[in-house]
């Protein structure tokens, strides 16, 4: 069974730098996906970006960006810039390319933004 | 309204109530999914249903009953809940049984006495 680890329970930064959220994985598969879901506080779960296997360049959606190294499967999201409306739980996920919408997420990372 | 919504958003219950949380998405997909988040574990994936038809079901106690009368609508019917029941469900739903995103309501937080 794949798991999706995130071992920063909780992260902060100032407004306006840049941090960073780790996530690793594990499966045996070649091709699969991976997303970032964002979680604020009493709203929405949104997806943040993703990311395709077989695809050897980094995600990028706007300010968020992500480091995905397969070998090392690791999958961590860059945020740059920080804004006070990025505080939120952010959730590291996992999706066999034919998993028919089977995703698995990690217990995700509070990101608190300072002023 | 639009995106996906969910109904009630608080609902507390006893161990012998029976209730029902509701789910309905205006965004022309055709799956639905019910979701588990509880505090300090990963969301856990319950049901999904893809043009009505439940394929999955994720080793959810029958205490937890779904029911999909259509592709806009997902019903959880809940009876003799315990008290680890309580957590925050999530309803999403997506276009395509392939990868596709998928979008999510606010959730009902539940909470069992």
């Amino acid at each position: 069974a794949q798991t999706v680890t995130q071992s920063q329970p909780e992260m902060s930064v100032q407004e306006a730098e840049t941090v960073t959220l780790s996530c690793t994985y594990d499966t045996s598969e070649s091709d699969y996906y991976l997303f970032w879901y964002k979680q604020p506080p009493s709203r929405q779960m949104i997806l943040v970006i993703r990311q395709e296997a077989y695809k050897q360049q980094n995600a990028t959606e706007n300010r968020f960006s992500v480091n995905f190294q397969k070998a090392a499967k690791s999958f961590s999201l860059k945020i740059s810039d920080s804004q006070l409306g990025d505080a939120a739980m952010y959730f590291c996920a996992y999706m066999n390319s034919g998993g028919y919408q089977k995703v698995t997420f990690g217990i995700g990372t509070k990101l608190q933004v300072i002023p | 309204e639009t995106g996906v919504t969910q109904t009630p958003r608080h609902l507390v219950m006893g161990m012998t109530n029976k209730k029902s949380l509701k789910c309905e998405q205006h965004l022309g997909h055709n799956a639905m999914y019910w979701y588990k988040q509880s505090a300090k574990k990963p969301l856990e994936l319950m049901f999904v249903y893809n043009f009505k038809e439940q394929t999955e079901n994720n080793s959810v106690p029958s205490r937890f009953s779904p029911e999909c009368p259509n592709s806009s609508h997902l019903f959880l019917h809940l009876h003799t809940l315990q008290p680890e029941d309580s957590a925050l469900y999530l309803c999403a739903s997506s276009l395509g049984r392939v990868y596709n995103e998928q979008f999510f309501g606010p959730g009902t937080r539940l909470t069992v006495l």
